[in-house]
């Protein structure tokens, strides 16, 4: 099946510091890719949905300048978090779909962010 | 897309049928039932879909009602490594933006 890497998979970095983490399609070209964010005990929660080359349109209640998102290419997509507080400690998990007329969606590991 | 409703937690012997029940009553008749599960700390791993008819894979059997208001998934020889949380979600093959949205899900533990 299908691919999807994500790196790093854990992260700890200092309150006030920029993280990025980046989503990479291994074996097919992702026209569209999503990132989830999942907090203990909870269930996985949709940010933004990016399409190759467009900008991201984020979910209501996520904040577009502090959750930056770049989809330059088929097979990557980053998500970056800026000024990170320790609130932004989560799961981070990015999605992909391989074109407009596909239904199959396949994750990445997710990314384990720490900020302390 | 048509909200899900599934029990928060269940048990089931190892080597037995686990039968996960989902509710989802106000489905169109264009929308699909996936069905998702996450094992602890990973991504979200695809099992099953179907729209109306019972579908079986390597993995489960998704058993859909004639109304289709409800669902079951099958694992029919759960093993430990079965343990994770089952998403059923509900929406259209092709939705806009085809995005996945997650309910809470099932949270399976498989004993020994």
């Amino acid at each position: 099946g299908a691919v999807v890497s994500q790196h790093p998979s854990r992260v700890i970095c200092k309150s006030g510091t920029s993280v990025k983490i980046e989503c990479r399609s291994l074996d097919f070209q992702a026209t569209t890719m999503f990132w989830y964010r999942q907090f203990p005990k909870q269930s996985l929660m949709l940010m933004a949905t990016s399409n190759e080359g467009s900008k991201a349109t984020y979910e209501q209640g996520v904040e577009k300048d502090k959750f930056l998102i770049n989809h330059a290419s088929l097979t990557l997509s980053t998500l970056t978090v800026t000024s990170a507080h320790p609130e932004d400690s989560s799961f981070y998990i990015c999605s992909a779909r391989q074109g407009a007329n596909s239904y199959e969606q396949y994750f990445g590991p997710g990314t384990r962010l720490t900020v302390t | 897309d048509a909200k899900t409703t599934q029990p928060t937690s269940m048990d089931c012997a190892e080597g037995r049928a686990a039968n996960l029940p989902c509710n989802h009553s106000t489905i169109s008749g264009n929308e699909y039932v996936y069905w998702y599960r996450q094992i602890h700390s990973q991504g979200p791993q695809y099992i099953i879909h179907g729209l109306k008819n019972n579908e079986t894979n390597e993995m489960a059997s998704l058993i859909i009602t004639e109304d289709r208001k409800s669902s079951t998934l099958i694992l029919p020889h759960a093993t430990l490594r079965d343990t994770a949380v089952y998403y059923c979600i509900v929406r259209f093959l092709y939705n806009q933006g085809g995005k996945l949205i997650f309910g809470q899900g099932t949270e399976l533990s498989v004993k020994p």
